[in-house]
């Protein structure tokens, strides 16, 4: 089955300065590869996905990465802010509508400090 | 729209009680997720179902967890007996399609076995 791993589990950066956040798969089969942020004590929200026809994704300050060769996506933020402290997750899943597919498996997640 | 809805937001029980989670999915979306956290083991998708009906439980840990849709308003997570290691939060969410669609989490319950 999927294996994801995501590093690092810990990433402090100054405000302002840029934080990347990587992953890797193992089934070359995913296909749909999403990011969520968590809060301390919220739910997790989707920041922003990618799919495995497109190499790059950007909206606004983030932007996700994907290497389907070397099976690896990163998420990069740029000009951080205090607010995108927060634990972030990445995922990997084979994509079929209806749910034919398989699960949407997470890395550990990272959790993300940005000091002001 | 209320977004997803998860009760109880919080349940203390006993080990060896049984413990039902419920969630409502946010109205038209047709695929509903129930998922575990941990500090240990992270995020793990245990059930999800589409059009009520259950896709893949292969993240159901063991026979003491079920869960339902008996119609796409409603399921429940049940766990009976419940044990210390069932000690987690537990999220539902929901989206309109399968996998590949942006997933709506409710607050999540958490849930405290002693």
């Amino acid at each position: 089955g999927e294996n994801v791993e995501q590093h690092p589990s810990t990433l402090s950066v100054q405000e302002g300065d840029s934080a990347v956040i990587k992953c890797t798969y193992s089934d070359s089969a995913s296909n749909y590869f999403p990011w969520y942020k968590q809060e301390l004590g919220k739910r997790p929200q989707l920041i922003i996905d990618i799919r495995s026809n497109v190499g790059e994704k950007k909206d606004q300050r983030i932007a996700v990465t994907l290497n389907k060769t070397a099976k690896h996506f990163s998420l990069h933020i740029t000009e951080t802010q205090p607010e995108d402290s927060a634990v972030y997750f990445c995922a990997a899943s084979i994509d079929g509508y209806g749910g034919s597919q398989g699960n949407l498996i997470f890395g550990k997640g990272t959790k993300l400090s940005v000091k002001p | 729209d209320a977004g997803v809805i998860q009760s109880p937001r919080h349940e203390v029980t006993e080990m060896g009680q049984e413990v039902t989670l419920r969630c409502k999915p946010i109205s038209g979306h047709n695929s509903l997720f129930w998922y575990r956290q941990t500090m240990m083991r992270g995020l793990e998708l245990l059930i999800y179902f589409n059009n009520n009906v259950p896709i893949d439980d292969s993240g159901m840990p063991e026979d003491r967890f079920s869960a339902k849709m008996p119609n796409a308003s409603f399921s429940t997570l049940k766990i009976q007996p419940s044990e210390p290691r069932d000690s987690a939060v537990y999220f539902c969410a929901s989206s309109r399609g399968g996998i590949g669609y942006e997933q709506y989490f409710g607050p999540g319950t958490r849930l405290t076995v002693t």
